[in-house]
């Protein structure tokens, strides 16, 4: 029920955009964002409801496709604090349980 | 200043021994968490609760116990029976559940030898 995450790994230059892929095999209710940094805990960015939508600030963005049950976290014109692990959550219809994604290391390089 | 304290930040332990770690938040979230981090691994539930003195298992609740007396405290037992439990662990807590963000305290480094 753990939601996959695609790609395992990503290596950017500063100002390159970037996207995350979130997809679960069940359908959803929610959908969070998180970014970990090494050693820390992780820190939420947005949350996303059924009914598909999308959310944005600064220039991080997210999208919910219900129907896909997946989800995408775009990140333009990346920055170097932008390095570290995302993370999608997810929460299915059925259930109260919250499952996190299996992670995405994103290292943005000068 | 509100938020979720989690101590110690380092604990190191012997095979065989019992640990707790320590949980607290002030935000009056009515749900807390506890998760497994393993290196370069996601988080893993080990264990939730929505409500004082109520709590269920995670995936991984194997070799773990919780409790839930008081709404502030969630506390973390890793017992004996736990195979691998050196891991980074966390606790976050939420307001409820799906359409709430999860707030994390700083974690606690388990080491076993």
């Amino acid at each position: 029920q753990q939601p996959v995450q695609s790609p395992q790994a990503v290596i950017l230059r500063e100002g390159e955009d970037a996207v995350i892929n979130c997809s679960s095999s069940k359908a959803l209710y929610s959908v969070h964002w998180y970014r970990q940094k090494h050693g820390e805990a992780p820190v939420f960015l947005m949350i996303l409801l059924k009914g598909g939508e999308q959310k944005g600030h600064d220039k991080i963005s997210a999208s919910f496709n219900e129907k896909k049950q997946q989800s995408s976290l775009y990140l333009t014109a990346s920055q170097l604090s932008y390095s570290g692990t995302y993370f999608c959550g997810t929460e299915a219809n059925t259930g109260n349980q919250f499952y996190f994604g299996t992670g995405t290391s994103l290292t943005v390089i000068p | 200043d509100g938020g979720i304290t989690q101590s110690p930040k380092y604990l190191f332990r012997k095979e065989g021994q019992n640990v707790t770690l320590s949980c607290e938040q002030n935000l009056n979230h009515d749900a807390m968490y506890w998760y497994r981090q393993d290196p370069g691994q996601g988080l893993r539930l080990i264990y939730y609760s929505q409500i004082v003195n109520d709590f269920q298992k995670g995936d991984i609740a194997e070799g773990y116990s919780v409790s839930r007396e008081k709404k502030e405290s969630f506390p973390l037992t890793v017992t004996s029976a736990q195979k691998n439990p050196t891991a980074f662990y966390l606790c976050a807590s939420s307001a409820g559940t799906g359409e709430y963000e999860q707030y994390f305290g700083p974690g606690t480094r388990l080491t076993v030898t």
